[in-house]
């Protein structure tokens, strides 16, 4: 079965450009979450969808959006990007979203900021 | 504000140098802790849940352990192929459901 799957692989954008960033979410599972990690840290959430719903949001500014399709695909959107927005964005799937189910995670897209 | 902290930062072993990793957790009403290990350029791949103090979980090498306060991953008898950076995170109660805290990982290197 295929896993998570991310694209693109990587992006090289300049300060003040939006980008979007796409998920596959393994087959079955409802949920998807988006996190960002910077080079030597762990992941920090940034948004949880479920069933086409935001669930929860972390402490990111409001240049960051995501959206979930009703075929639970997800997109999410970076505008007006700055220098420490570079870093690999990771989404993860699971079938609730909860810790009944582990978040399985795609090999992320990494995002450089010139 | 949930809280995790990883240690060692870093760790060097000889192949069959058996150690552990610990992640102490500050996490309200935590739903589950969760192990993950990295390879460079790839995503977290899953390895453990535990939900409740005592709770014990083993996969080949690894075993996973969970106190009140803290978790252990003991890795006996370790090969190269165990080189990874390991991740812990914690799932809390409330508004914090579905919501991984990750500490910010061990790089482990296992020299043959």
């Amino acid at each position: 079965d295929a896993g998570v799957t991310q694209s693109p692989t990587h992006l090289i954008k300049t300060r003040g450009q939006h980008v979007t960033l796409r998920c596959s979410p393994i087959s079955g599972h409802k949920s998807v979450s988006w996190y960002q990690q910077v080079l030597g840290q762990g992941p920090q959430f940034i948004f949880q969808y479920y069933e086409k719903e935001e669930r929860g949001r972390g402490n990111f500014p409001d240049r960051f959006s995501a959206r979930q399709f009703p075929n639970y695909s997800s997109e999410l959107n970076v505008n007006a990007l700055l220098l420490g927005d570079s870093a690999l964005y990771l989404c993860a799937s699971s079938s609730t979203g909860g810790s009944n189910q582990p978040q399985h995670f795609g090999d992320g897209t990494r995002l450089s900021i010139l | 504000e949930d809280q995790v902290t990883q240690s060692p930062e870093a760790l060097r072993l000889q192949e069959g140098e058996s150690s552990s990793l610990n992640c102490s957790y500050t996490v309200s009403g935590l739903r589950g802790l969760f192990w993950y290990r990295q390879d460079p350029g790839k995503g977290p791949e899953f390895l453990f849940t535990l939900y409740s103090a005592g709770e014990e979980k083993e996969k080949e090498r690894l075993k996973a352990t969970l106190t009140k306060k803290e978790s252990f991953l003991h890795i006996t008898a370790p090969k190269p192929e165990d080189s990874a950076t390991y991740l812990c995170a914690g799932e809390g109660g409330g508004t914090s459901y579905g919501k991984l805290t990750f500490g910010q990982g061990t790089i482990l290197t296992v020299h043959p």
